[in-house]
């Protein structure tokens, strides 16, 4: 079993929709979890943090946590063409000083 | 612009050479991390320094070392590299381990 896993995709949602990305995770005591955006050919960029269970509100970003099924997620709301990246999913683990990371899942946001 | 600059941007290099990659921070951190990034695998993450000490050190062939001369510089020395080991080599930094990290743009690495 992957440490982190999420579905590659691509995920394609029309312009105005809600994206909504899963990500589960196989470490039961990982505290910190994260969302990086990477726009092709460029480096990932830190979008949202999350710690405890339930909803974090970041603009058009919610990042939503269930420590129970071990699973996190990331809506964009009113997507928009800019928003289409990979998204990866970061994990804390290995007793805190170790990210792990997903392989990404690619957004297309389409016109 | 995130506060991490890496160079150089990209590198082409025999399976014979010697080069370094460098990273520098300008955000106060005191964690940078040296990650490995091919396509269509997970970020891997390669060495952890905290306070200039090496703090994780991820099964790493030895062709790979790195160096933390003080909390803002991190350098990657490379040699006899292999054509396996061309991909993109992010620097990283956060202020303590475990926190937020913040990526430098990378290093596309060609090993020929």
């Amino acid at each position: 079993q992957k440490e982190v896993e999420q579905n590659s995709g691509p995920l394609s949602v029309p312009e105005g929709a809600i994206a909504s990305l899963n990500c589960t995770y196989s470490d039961r005591v990982s505290q910190s979890f994260f969302w990086y955006r990477q726009y092709s050919g460029k480096s990932p960029e830190l979008i949202m943090s999350i710690y405890s269970n339930g909803d974090k509100e970041d603009g058009r970003f919610t990042a939503q946590l269930n420590k129970a099924s071990q699973y996190v997620s990331l809506l964009i709301r009113d997507s928009q063409p800019s928003d289409s990246a990979t998204y990866l999913c970061a994990v804390l683990t290995g007793g805190g000083n170790k990210l792990t990371f997903g392989t990404g899942t690619q957004l297309k946001v389409e016109l | 612009e995130t506060g991490v600059t890496q160079t150089p941007r990209h590198l082409v290099m025999g399976m014979t050479n010697k080069k370094s990659l460098k990273c520098e921070q300008h955000l106060g951190h005191n964690a940078m991390y040296w990650y490995k990034q091919s396509a269509k695998k997970p970020l891997e993450l390669m060495f952890v320094y905290s306070l200039e000490e090496r703090v994780e050190n991820n099964s790493v062939p030895s062709r790979f070392s790195p160096e933390c001369p003080n909390s803002s510089h991190l350098f990657l020395h490379l040699h006899t590299l292999q054509p396996e080991d061309s991909a993109l080599y992010l620097c990283a930094s956060s202020q303590v381990p475990g926190d937020e990290q913040f990526f430098g743009p990378g290093t596309r690495l060609t090993v020929l």
